[in-house]
């Protein structure tokens, strides 16, 4: 069974960047689509994008495009999320969450595990 | 851009059966999934593919699919249940997730 693990909780300011990190452990980053999902206090989940290293396959919800990048690295089995030009709307609890490749190319993929999610805090 | 819609809150009595529903433009021609999230806690997936049930997730747990909404029902609910529940489907290969709704157990 895969089990994610990500950086810890980060306090930034507004205008800055922030990448957070997602290691797989028990199964190697290749074989799953990688997820990002965020969570604002007291909000409900929010899909930002997601990536299969092994295709090569990256897609960003919309309302991210331009200001979120999400990469992998299949040596260390680790995928990252970076959001930049950060405001404090973006203060959530980020998630990483693996899914089958297939399924997430087919449309019917489904978050099968979770990391422990990562505290982003914007404040000036 | 496609929306999925949960009601808020549902209240159940311990050993009676809850159903929260979820809905969305074609829902029924799509996968649509649940996760059960508690307080401070990650999401754990719950149904996918409408109806199927993951390994170690009880039996009354279960989904439907149809026209333009998803319901997930609890059979004989219990105080363990109450969380927050979420849907989730794909449009256009984005992700798309229910406001969730609250299940509590009273």
């Amino acid at each position: 069974q895969v089990q994610l693990v990500q950086s810890g909780a980060e306090v930034k300011k507004p205008g800055s960047s922030v990448k957070v990190s997602c290691k797989t452990s028990g199964g190697t980053i290749s074989s799953y689509a990688i997820s990002w999902v965020r969570q604002a206090p007291g909000q409900g989940l929010e899909w930002m994008g997601g990536i299969i290293p092994i295709l090569g396959m990256l897609n960003y919800a919309q309302r991210f495009q331009g200001r979120v990048t999400i990469t992998a690295d299949e040596s260390t089995s680790t995928a990252y999320m970076e959001l930049s030009s950060l405001r404090s709307e973006d203060t959530a609890v980020y998630y990483c969450a693996t899914s089958t490749p297939e399924d997430y190319v087919s449309g019917s993929g489904t978050f099968d595990y979770w990391g422990q999610g990562t505290l982003v805090t914007v404040s000036s | 851009s496609y929306e999925l819609t949960q009601p808020p809150s549902v209240s159940v009595s311990p050993g009676q059966p809850a159903s929260i529903t979820c809905s969305g433009d074609k829902l029924g021609d799509k996968y649509a999934c649940w996760y059960q999230q508690r307080p401070g806690q990650s999401p754990v997936l719950v149904i996918y593919q409408d109806n199927k049930r993951p390994s170690g997730i009880p039996e009354r747990f279960s989904g439907s699919n149809s026209g333009n909404a998803a319901t997930l029902t609890i059979s004989g609910t219990q105080a363990m249940d109450e969380a927050d529940y979420y849907c989730q489907a794909w449009d256009s290969s984005t992700g798309v997730f229910g406001g969730g709704t609250k299940l509590t157990v009273l």
